[in-house]
């Protein structure tokens, strides 16, 4: 079992729809990254989360330490947001930063 | 734009060649990362560096090395390479090192072995 699971593995919406992507882990973290890959390639940082909630924008991320749970939201999708999102874990333990990743959600809205 | 850039960004090779990959962190950052990302591993740590020395290892083969310079860009080295190897290779950087940091990524390299 991996250390990280996302769900669901592919999604397809139509424009405008809320979407949620969920992530769960089964380590003790010191912080839970949200990161958006595009075609192409480049990875983006979108959320760094070790307790409570963020938003930025359409995008909120939540997260719930005690039942090791994370979510990402996009409100009011766009075709733009279509890439493959990724769930990240930095383990417990301070000293070092690496990450731990989920196998990702690919997203695709359409218009 | 992350701050980080990594060459080159496509690196075509044959099997049992070697190859090295360049990584500059963004201004300020003491910490790299290298991570590979394949069709059937996704995306796996290999190795971090903090101000020059070794912070923690992953998954490296003992094919693959890397160091941090004193200015502080690093470089990945790839050696024997096998069909296996072709990935996109990702190096981050942030600014501690320390869990907690957010790491920014570089624009990867995607090597091809043939």
């Amino acid at each position: 079992k991996n250390e990280v699971e996302q769900s669901p593995q592919n999604l397809t919406a139509q424009e405008g729809e809320f979407i949620t992507i969920n992530c769960s882990y089964s380590v003790g973290i010191s912080a839970l990254h949200w990161l958006q890959q595009h075609p192409g390639g480049g990875i983006v940082s979108l959320f760094m989360l070790s307790s409570g909630k963020k938003k930025h924008g359409r995008l909120i991320a939540t997260i719930n330490i005690q039942e090791k749970h994370s979510s990402l939201h996009i409100t009011a999708s766009h075709p733009r947001d279509s890439a493959v999102y990724i769930c990240a874990v930095s383990h417990n333990g301070g000293a070092t930063n690496k990450l731990i990743f989920g196998t990702g959600t690919l997203l695709a809205v359409q218009p | 734009d992350s701050g980080v850039t990594q060459t080159p960004k496509h690196l075509i090779t044959a099997t049992g060649q070697r190859v090295t990959l360049r990584c500059s962190p963004r201004s300020g950052d003491l910490s790299v990362y290298w991570y590979q990302q394949s069709l059937d591993q996704g995306l796996q740590f290999l190795i971090q560096y903090y101000n020059g020395e070794e912070r923690a290892k992953g998954n490296i083969l003992e094919r693959f090395s890397a160091q941090q310079f004193p200015d502080l860009h690093s470089e990945l080295n790839l050696s024997s390479l096998e069909l296996g190897d072709s990935a996109l290779y990702f190096c981050a950087s942030s600014p501690s090192g320390r869990a907690g940091d957010t790491q920014y990524f570089g624009p990867g390299t995607r090597l091809t072995v043939l």
